[in-house]
């Protein structure tokens, strides 16, 4: 059973970075054929994808974060990251992590998500 | 980009049949997946592809589409089906990004 799960801080002061990471267990990381992804919601709000990054290495980011976004993977400790620049108080979400899959080239869903973690941005 | 459009809420009686919709360009050319999610936890896969339940969302959960429409339909509602509701797609502007839909809270009468 793969499991996900979030770390890092929960609260973060304005114009700094934004650092989240993610260990993936119970399935390795660089198996292909996943996309391994950020989403985050605003309290009482919907959800956002971030981006995710592919088990080659490529990425995609939300056209509305691209500019403040990186998310990098370590295969060696089986985990992924988040960093978000230059955060305001329109940051504050919780982050959840979550592993895409795709069948053919129509079927994309999220199956495995981490629990999530909420993280602040105030001075 | 795409955007998928939810009603923001839809109540069901007890055991009655409800249909949740999401309507998007993008679904014309991808699959909804649909997530449940209850206050406090994450969301939960509960449908993706043509109508494909993972492992342990009952089988009175279904999902269908016709042109820009995806529906999640429950079948005989129960009490624990009451959370929010989200669809997702991939964006069909071809570049490789994934959208959600606002959400439908559900509510079970």
């Amino acid at each position: 059973q793969v499991q996900l799960q979030e770390s890092g801080p929960g609260l973060v002061k304005p114009s700094q970075t934004l650092s989240l990471t993610c260990t993936v267990s119970g399935g390795s990381i660089s198996s292909g054929g996943y996309y391994w992804s950020w989403i985050r919601q605003h309290p009482g709000k919907g959800l956002e994808w971030i981006g995710y990054i592919y088990y080659s290495g490529s990425t995609y980011y939300n056209p509305s974060l691209k500019s403040r976004v990186t998310i990098s993977v370590d295969t060696s400790k089986n985990q992924f990251s988040l960093k978000l620049s230059s955060v305001t108080a329109a940051d504050t979400a919780v982050y959840y992590c979550a592993r895409g899959s795709v069948v053919v080239t129509a079927i994309y869903y999220f199956d495995y998500w981490g629990q999530g973690t909420l993280v602040t941005v105030s001075s | 980009s795409s955007e998928l459009t939810q009603d923001p809420a839809v109540s069901v009686a007890l055991g009655q049949t409800v249909r949740i919709t999401c309507q998007g360009d993008s679904l014309r050319s991808y699959y909804a997946s649909w997530y449940q999610q209850k206050p406090g936890q994450a969301p939960v896969l509960v449908i993706y592809g043509k109508n494909n339940r993972p492992s342990g969302i009952p089988d009175r959960f279904s999902g269908s589409s016709s042109g820009n429409t995806a529906s999640l339909t429950i079948t005989g509602a129960q009490a624990e089906d009451e959370a929010d509701y989200y669809c997702n797609s991939r964006d069909s502007s071809g570049n490789h990004l994934q959208v959600f839909g606002g959400g439908t809270k559900l509510t079970v009468l």
